[in-house]
């Protein structure tokens, strides 16, 4: 597709349970980013993967918080024993990075809300 | 450290007002500032953007001008319509960041 894409769009699980999120980039757009938004509040930054490197994980709320990129395109997003605070919308972003290291514009998936019964 | 606040929301204006949602921020340096916009349903789009101080970006109308001396990045527009209704969020990213640091958005809610 044309842009960013999350599934599912929409999760409702039990405490306690595992849940994976999915993000497709945007072809060719070797930066992906997850953040976290919480109802009332800004984005927050979760993680960042760009290219090889090794990930930014500095934004990872707890140990029960991890992603992967696999092949440099898709991106998994896990929390594991899921708590009611993890309730938020999830979501996705990917860019071009410049040959200097500048960052294009990131571009933004419709997002999965997540809710933690 | 880095931070951006904005005006609390909602704000809600008739059709046809004239709009202005502040946005100030801090940093040790001189970031690049963002508008993001979020409609009903839909995913974060970038609105306008500005790299360097005294840089307006633009975009449907909306403006906005990056202002070093006051440390602000205030959108505007002359006229709204009831379709401009969504999320507006200041953003900014240091030249030595991939970080995006986020104000915590501000609901416009245009009455026809």
């Amino acid at each position: 597709g044309a842009g960013v894409s999350q599934s599912p769009s929409n999760k409702v699980t039990e405490k306690g349970k595992d849940v994976e999120l999915r993000c497709d980039p945007i072809s060719g757009h070797t930066a992906l980013y997850w953040y976290r938004q919480s109802l009332g509040q800004g984005l927050e930054f979760l993680i960042y993967f760009q290219g090889n490197s090794a990930p930014d994980k500095s934004g990872l709320p707890s140990d029960r918080f991890s992603a992967e990129r696999t092949g440099g395109s898709v991106s998994t997003l896990t929390i594991q024993r899921t708590q009611q605070e993890d309730s938020a919308v999830y979501l996705c972003a990917s860019s071009l990075v410049h040959s200097s290291g500048g960052l294009y514009e990131q571009f933004f998936g419709p997002g999965t809300r997540l809710t933690v019964l | 450290g880095n931070s951006v606040t904005q005006m609390e929301g909602p704000v809600t204006l008739s059709e046809e007002a004239f709009l202005t949602i502040n946005c100030t921020y801090t940093a040790t340096g001189y970031p690049s500032l963002f508008w993001y916009v979020q409609y009903p349903g839909e995913g974060l789009q970038l609105l306008l953007k500005a790299t360097k101080a005294d840089d307006k970006g633009s975009n449907k109308g909306f403006e906005a001008t990056y202002r070093k001396e006051t440390t602000s990045f205030h959108l505007e527009k002359g006229s709204v319509q009831v379709s401009d209704s969504a999320v507006y969020f200041c953003a900014l990213i240091m030249d030595s960041n991939y970080q995006l640091i986020w104000g915590a958005g501000t609901k416009l809610i245009i009455k026809p």
